[in-house]
Parts: C-alpha cells; sequence; structure tokens
C-alpha cells in the first residue's frame, strides 16, 4: 500500500517568506508526527497529532511554526516569515496510534526547504 | 527529558563482517526501542523495533537487544553487505504523556567496503 506522501519534495524560497508544507499519511493511522532535521541539531520533535487535535506541540520551535490536520488524515505544517535557520528537512510520520502503547512509526521522504 | 547518545558516530567494516552500534538513553519511563536506517535523499526507515518486557528481537541478519537497567539497547547486524552503508539511528519512546514521539541519538554512519 501507500507509504507517508509529502509535498513539495524541495522548496526553495526567500527569507521573509510564508511556506506550506503537506503530509498525507497512511490510510488509517491516526496519529501523526512532524520532525525536522538539520545539520546541526539533528532529528528533533516539532509535533503530535492524535486525530485533528494536537496535545504536543512542546516541539514548536517559534510562534511563526503552526499546524493543523483536517478531517483525521492531511496535515499541514506552515512557516510564516521564514528565517535562514528555518532551513532543513521536515520529515512526517504515522502510525496506528491509539492507546495500545507505542506503535511503528513510518517516515515519508521529507521537504527539503532551502531559505535564500 | 529525554538524553540519548549513540556510539560510534562512523564506523567502517568489510563485507562480511558484524557491526554494532550502542545507544544509551537517560529517561526510565522508555519503554519502546526502534531503530531507523537512513539512506541518502530518504526518510528514515523502521528496520527493528523491541519493547521494554524482551531483551532480545532477531530478524534476520539483523538483531536489537536491550538492557533496562543499564537504559541502552544495540543494534546487531551480521554478514554486513555494501547495501547496509547507510546512516543509522536510535529513536527511543516513552510512555504517557510523551505520546509516543521518538528521541533521536545523532546518528551511526555505516559503511561497508566489498
Amino acid at each position: 500500500g501507500a507509504g507517508v506522501s509529502q509535498s513539495p519534495s524541495n522548496k526553495v524560497t526567500e527569507k521573509g517568506k510564508d511556506v506550506e508544507l503537506r503530509c498525507d499519511p497512511i490510510s488509517g493511522h491516526t496519529a501523526l508526527y512532524w520532525y525536522r532535521q538539520s545539520l546541526g541539531q539533528g532529528l528533533e520533535f516539532l509535533i503530535y497529532f492524535q486525530g485533528n487535535s494536537a496535545p504536543d506541540k512542546s516541539g514548536l520551535p517559534s510562534d511563526r511554526f503552526s499546524a493543523e490536520r483536517t478531517g483525521g488524515s492531511v496535515s499541514t505544517l506552515t512557516i510564516q516569515r521564514t528565517q535562514q535557520e528555518d532551513s532543513a528537512v521536515y520529515l512526517c510520520a504515522s502510525s496506528l496510534g491509539g492507546r495500545v502503547g507505542n506503535q511503528p512509526q513510518h517516515f515519508g521522504d521529507g521537504t527539503r526547504l532551502s531559505i535564500l | 527529558g529525554e538524553n540519548v547518545e549513540q556510539h560510534p558516530s562512523t564506523l567502517s567494516v568489510q563485507e562480511g563482517d558484524s557491526a554494532v552500534i550502542k545507544c544509551t538513553y537517560s529517561d526510565s519511563a522508555s519503554n519502546y526501542f526502534p531503530w531507523y536506517k537512513q539512506e541518502l535523499g530518504k526518510g528514515p526507515q523502521l528496520i527493528i523495533d523491541i519493547r521494554s518486557n524482551v531483551g532480545e528481537k532477531k530478524d534476520q541478519r539483523i538483531a536489537v537487544t536491550l538492557n533496562k537497567t543499564a537504559k541502552h539497547f544495540s543494534l546487531h547486524i551480521t554478514e554486513t553487505q555494501p547495501e547496509d552503508s547507510a546512516v543509522y539511528f536510535c529513536a527511543p519512546a516513552g510512555g504517557g504523556t510523551s505520546y509516543g514521539k521518538l528521541t533521536f541519538g545523532q546518528g551511526t554512519i555505516l559503511t561497508v567496503h566489498p
């Protein structure tokens, strides 16, 4: 079946512009995570969704970052007024979620974001 | 929060040799211990995982061992092949209010020479 799909795969934009990154999770997966991978910080957690709710936003680095999820499926990560330090690969993962303990997370191939 | 250390940072082996990567974590509440493989331009791929009630798990050439008392777990790859060359990450996770979020180690670059 289809895996986690992210778009666009690459995005180049000018400093100060807003960007939207999209994630299509695996069908039936109720849990969705966003992570960021950069040379300086490694792989770090940003936000977690269970259904359409985000009980953990603790990893969002500033109020310029926001995310939403609609219909318990697609999620969008928005970065406003982009800065050069936002340049990174943004990864989305999904899992079965629920209350049965940790479920394996499956990752997309990410969006490589470059801020000029 | 969870502190994760992964060693070594680079590992070079000859084809057919074994490779071992160790991950040390700080949060005693961690109860899920996956290993991911990442190839250039791709997202991390889950290769094996273990839960806290099990000490060892094996899947063909790959195994994971867990020592909860010492708070470390290790990835073992036997009979390495050139296609095993990649970056490997450990990413322990806890339950409850951690919501299963993964805390990644710094990664190990494994190179398998033909």
